[in-house]
C-alpha cells in the first residue's frame, strides 16, 4: 500500500535553531498539505500545495516558518528560529484533490493519506 | 469560520460495551464529515466519511450519520474491542470555503479494558 514518506521520524533541537522536514507524498498525488499537532489538539493546517504552488498559507507564521515544494512532488518544511512553543508533530498528507476553485461545486479529496509525522521537541 | 467540537473525553469502557462519542460542527459552505482513528505510535487513518446530508458511513463496525439539521456527526459501534483504544478525531471539509482543508475536532482518546 502506497505511503506518505516523512523523516526524521523524531528531532529534538534547542530554541533559536533552524530545524526542516521533509515529505515524500503518493506518486501522483498533486495536493500536498503540512499539519501541526500539538500535543492534545487535532491538527491544524499550516499550508497547502497544488503541485507546485501554494493555495493557501493562512496560518502559516511566516516570519520563522517556510515550505517549499520546487518541483511539485516532495516537500520541505522549515523552521528558523525554532521556539519552544513549536514542539509538536509536524504532519505531511497528499491527495488526489482535483481543485478549480473554491466552491465551484463537486471536487474530490481520493486517496487523502497522513504519514506518520515528525516529532519535534525544542529545548 | 469552520470548526468541530467532540465531547470531552476520555472514555473509558469495559469490552462488549456500546460506544458513542460525540461531534459537531459549524461550517460556512457544503461540508464533507470525516472520523479519523490514531492509535498508539501510527499516523492518522480515514475511519469513515459522508460528504451529503443523511449518508451514513461505516467501517469496521463503527458508523456515524451525517445529521445537518443537528449540525452532528455522532460515532457509534455496537461492542468495542480492547484494539479499538485510540485517540478518534472528528473533521470536515468544507468545499465552500476551503481547497480540501481538514479542520479536526480536538480528539477524544478512547481506552477499552478486557
Amino acid at each position: 500500500e502506497a505511503e506518505v514518506a516523512q523523516s526524521p521520524r523524531y528531532k529534538i533541537t534547542e530554541k533559536s535553531q533552524a530545524v526542516a522536514f521533509w515529505c515524500d507524498p503518493i506518486s501522483g498525488h498533486a495536493t500536498l498539505y503540512w499539519y501541526r499537532q500539538i500535543l492534545g489538539q487535532g491538527p491544524e493546517l499550516l499550508v497547502q500545495f497544488q503541485d507546485e504552488s501554494v493555495v493557501d498559507d493562512s496560518q502559516l507564521p511566516k516570519d520563522r516558518f517556510s515550505a517549499e515544494r520546487l518541483k511539485g512532488v516532495d516537500s520541505t518544511l522549515k523552521i528558523q528560529p525554532a521556539e519552544l512553543g513549536d514542539s509538536a508533530v509536524y504532519l505531511c498528507a497528499s491527495s488526489l484533490a482535483e481543485i478549480v476553485r473554491v466552491g465551484a461545486g463537486p471536487w474530490r479529496l481520493d486517496g487523502y493519506t497522513f504519514g506518520s509525522g515528525t516529532r519535534l521537541t525544542v529545548v | 469560520g469552520d470548526s468541530v467540537t467532540q465531547m470531552e473525553g476520555p472514555v473509558t469502557l469495559s469490552e462488549e460495551a456500546f460506544l458513542t462519542i460525540n461531534c459537531t460542527y459549524t461550517a460556512t459552505g457544503y461540508p464533507s464529515l470525516f472520523w479519523y482513528v490514531q492509535y498508539p505510535g501510527e499516523g492518522l487513518q480515514l475511519l469513515l466519511k459522508a460528504t451529503k446530508a443523511d449518508d451514513k458511513g461505516s467501517n469496521k463496525g463503527f458508523e456515524a450519520t451525517y445529521r445537518k439539521e443537528t449540525t452532528s456527526f455522532h460515532l457509534e459501534k455496537g461492542s468495542v474491542q480492547v484494539s479499538d483504544s485510540a485517540v478518534y478525531f472528528c473533521a470536515l471539509s468544507d468545499r465552500g470555503t476551503s481547497y480540501g482543508k481538514l479542520t479536526f475536532g480536538q480528539g477524544t482518546i478512547l481506552t477499552v479494558h478486557p
